[in-house]
């Protein structure tokens, strides 16, 4: 089953103490990108990556970090949470044609204490 | 910053009506339009994806139609369903980036 599969899916942590939210996708995507979601702001791109090695800040990159070591993967770190990255968070892929729309994954829901 | 707007914000319909959203977007730098739909407590899912001008895309009783030139597109729902409640989110895809809208809630009410 074609999937995009993030973990955890619930997370409670304290300010400061590092954490990184995983996301795999099984469908050979090249394109993978990041998303909180806030009330009344939409979705807002964190990082995206256009393939193994390549990776760009979207709009809300700051207190972020990505890597796309292979291309299945695209992990989000978060170095120093703070509780205004309290949010949901979405990982999504798509291949490379443009005809094509984005497969999210389940999200992951961050709460930063 | 490219912004992507879309109206109403909410809406609540009768089952069997008939309604439509808008979405606006920049009509510079265009590479398509995506429409999702996302339901609560799950995950946004693609309906469709434009990318000519003029381009009419339909699934069931849902379509949608783009303006490229004057930055908009419409999504259409015939005889709504309860089941169609969800949030209706456009984004804007320029160079490698998809931009969303902030979405329109829509509500049917048996």
């Amino acid at each position: 089953e074609a999937q995009v599969t993030q973990n955890p899916r619930y997370l409670i942590t304290v300010t400061g103490k590092k954490l990184t939210v995983t996301c795999s996708q099984n469908m050979n995507h090249e394109y993978m990108s990041w998303y909180r979601q806030d009330p009344g702001l939409g979705l807002r791109q964190i990082y995206y990556s256009m393939n193994v090695e390549v990776t760009d800040k979207g709009d809300v990159p700051e207190g972020y970090k990505v890597s796309r070591k292979e291309k299945r993967n695209f992990p989000l770190i978060l170095e120093s949470p703070s509780p205004n990255q309290t949010s949901l968070y979405f990982c999504a892929s798509r291949g490379a044609r443009f005809g094509v729309g984005q497969f999210f994954g389940p999200g992951t829901r961050l709460t930063v204490l | 910053i490219l912004n992507v707007e879309q109206s109403p914000q909410s809406l609540h319909v009768q089952e069997g009506d008939s309604t439509n959203f808008t979405c606006s977007f920049p009509s510079s730098n265009f590479y398509a339009l995506h429409w999702y739909r996302w339901e609560t407590a799950k995950s946004p899912e693609a309906l469709f994806v434009m990318t000519l001008n003029g381009d009419e895309k339909k699934k069931g009783r849902i379509s949608a139609t783009l303006n490229t030139k004057e930055g908009y597109s419409y999504l259409y729902i015939k005889g709504s369903q309860p089941e169609d409640s969800a949030t209706y989110l456009c984004a804007f895809m320029n160079t490698d980036k998809l931009i969303f809208g902030t979405g329109t809630r829509l509500q049917v009410f048996p």
